[in-house]
């Protein structure tokens, strides 16, 4: 596609609820990342992928966030049970490379939980 | 680890009026460095970014950044700003080597007014 395509683009969790955040990144693109952006913050790393492995996820808060990208393409992050505190924006954002390369970023995802 | 200062939360100026805005990062090693902008219902996207060389990195729309590696800074200048740069600009740093996992500050909310 034309961009870093995320959906859902809103989603209201109630607290306990598991959640699956989706990330198209522009075809080719061998980097993906996650991000975390609270209100009036910084995004914040979360975790990558080159291709379909999984370099780093020394950013992701605690084991109930697991971050996928089986085939290298789309990659999907998933909460399980949420709190209150997981409330943010998340960010998708992929690369070419994956250094020295321009990121693009996706719109996010705005997760409440109630 | 990295961390990312901008000490300006809010910044109101005039149409025509001047820009900078402060950068300032803790880090003992070789980094890059770059400035992300976001307008209104837009998604992030880069503004300028600092690899090596020339100290003063020019980018989009008139926009340009001096690293000055003794003061740990890497500052956004404008000469003359106009109402369509208001957004909010986030500066972020990496690792050299490190890839395109970046550091963000907190971001700088810019309003222009007419």
């Amino acid at each position: 596609g034309a961009g870093v395509s995320q959906s859902p683009r809103y989603k209201v969790a109630k607290r306990g609820q598991d959640v699956a955040l989706r990330c198209d990144p522009i075809s080719g693109h061998v980097s993906l990342f996650w991000y975390q952006q609270a209100l009036g913050q910084g995004p914040e790393f979360l975790t990558y992928f080159q291709n379909e492995a999984q370099l780093d996820k020394s950013g992701l808060p605690s084991d109930r966030f697991f971050a996928e990208r089986p085939e290298g393409s789309v990659s999907t992050l998933k909460i399980q049970r949420t709190q209150q505190e997981d409330s943010a924006v998340y960010l998708c954002a992929s690369s070419r490379q994956l250094a020295n390369e321009k990121l693009f970023f996706g719109s996010g995802t705005q997760l409440s939980v109630l | 680890a990295q961390s990312v200062s901008q000490h300006n939360h809010h910044v109101i100026l005039s149409e025509a009026a001047s820009l900078e805005l402060g950068c300032n990062y803790s880090y003992g090693g070789t980094v890059n460095l770059f400035w992300y902008v976001q307008y209104p219902g837009q998604h992030l996207q880069l503004l300028l970014k600092y690899f090596s060389g020339d100290p003063l990195v020019k980018g989009i729309k008139g926009f340009e950044a001096e690293f000055i590696k003794s003061k740990f800074s890497f500052n956004l200048r404008k000469p003359s700003v106009q109402w369509s740069d208001t957004a909010e600009y986030f500066c972020a740093v990496s690792r050299t080597g490190g890839g395109n996992k970046l550091t963000f500050g907190t971001g700088t909310q810019l309003k222009v007014e007419l």
